[in-house]
């Protein structure tokens, strides 16, 4: 069974900075998609970025980017000009090719921006 | 267009009553999703659906049922609640993907916290 672990439960970072956050996941499947999703204080869960697993360019999308590793089973957020509004929990899930589109999710990481 | 709205919001549950969740999406999506949210945890999946009429069970559907009579509405029903069911629920909607290499979007309701006494 396919697993996903967010190792960091907090982090923290100044506004207008870079922050990575980690997502590691364990599959023996070679077709896939992954995903960070945002959860805001509202709760309203927000798609912000996916990726290909056959796709070996990172995905982009304005602030946010991944760095995917396949073979290492990384996929990790970058946040570049780190904003009030991205203090959020953040949570990076998987999707099997062929799963009838069941995301596996990891615990999520708590995104704290300081003014 | 609304999205995928979630009734109620916020309910409180004593052991052994039972309620009905509602989700219904306005967007024509035929993938329908349960989840259940705790502290310290990812989404778990409860029950989800592809079509209208069908229904199938995710990671942890004990203690639930659910019902898709239409293709908008997808119900979650709590026949005796137990506390161990006080989380916060959330339902998502999917288009059904038309080509083995899509990945088309979850999108997701703004969740219905329940506490069960």
């Amino acid at each position: 069974a396919q697993t996903v672990t967010q190792s960091q439960p907090e982090m923290s970072v100044q506004e207008a900075e870079t922050v990575t956050l980690s997502c590691t996941y364990d599959t023996s499947e070679s077709d896939y998609y992954l995903f960070w999703y945002k959860q805001p204080p509202s709760r309203q869960m927000i798609l912000v970025i996916r990726q290909e697993a056959y796709k070996q360019q990172n995905a982009t999308e304005n602030r946010f980017s991944v760095n995917f590793q396949k073979a290492a089973k990384s996929f990790s957020l970058k946040i570049s000009d780190s904003q009030l509004g991205d203090a959020a929990m953040y949570f990076c899930a998987y999707r099997s090719a062929d799963s009838n589109y069941q995301l596996i999710w990891g615990a999520g990481t708590k995104l704290i921006i300081k003014p | 267009n609304a999205g995928v709205t979630q009734t109620p919001k916020f309910r409180v549950l004593k052991t052994g009553q039972s309620m009905t969740l509602l989700c219904a999406q306005d967007m024509n999506h035929e993938y329908m999703y349960w989840y259940r949210q705790d502290p310290g945890m990812g989404l778990r999946l409860i029950h989800y659906s592809v079509g209208e009429g069908t229904t199938a069970k995710g990671e942890v559907p004990d203690g639930y049922n659910v019902s898709r009579l239409k293709k908008q509405n997808f119900l979650l029903g709590l026949e005796s609640a137990a506390p161990s069911q006080t989380s916060v629920y959330f339902c998502a909607s999917q288009l059904l993907e038309v080509s083995g290499w899509s990945y088309n979007e979850q999108f997701f309701g703004p969740g219905t916290r329940l506490t069960v006494l």
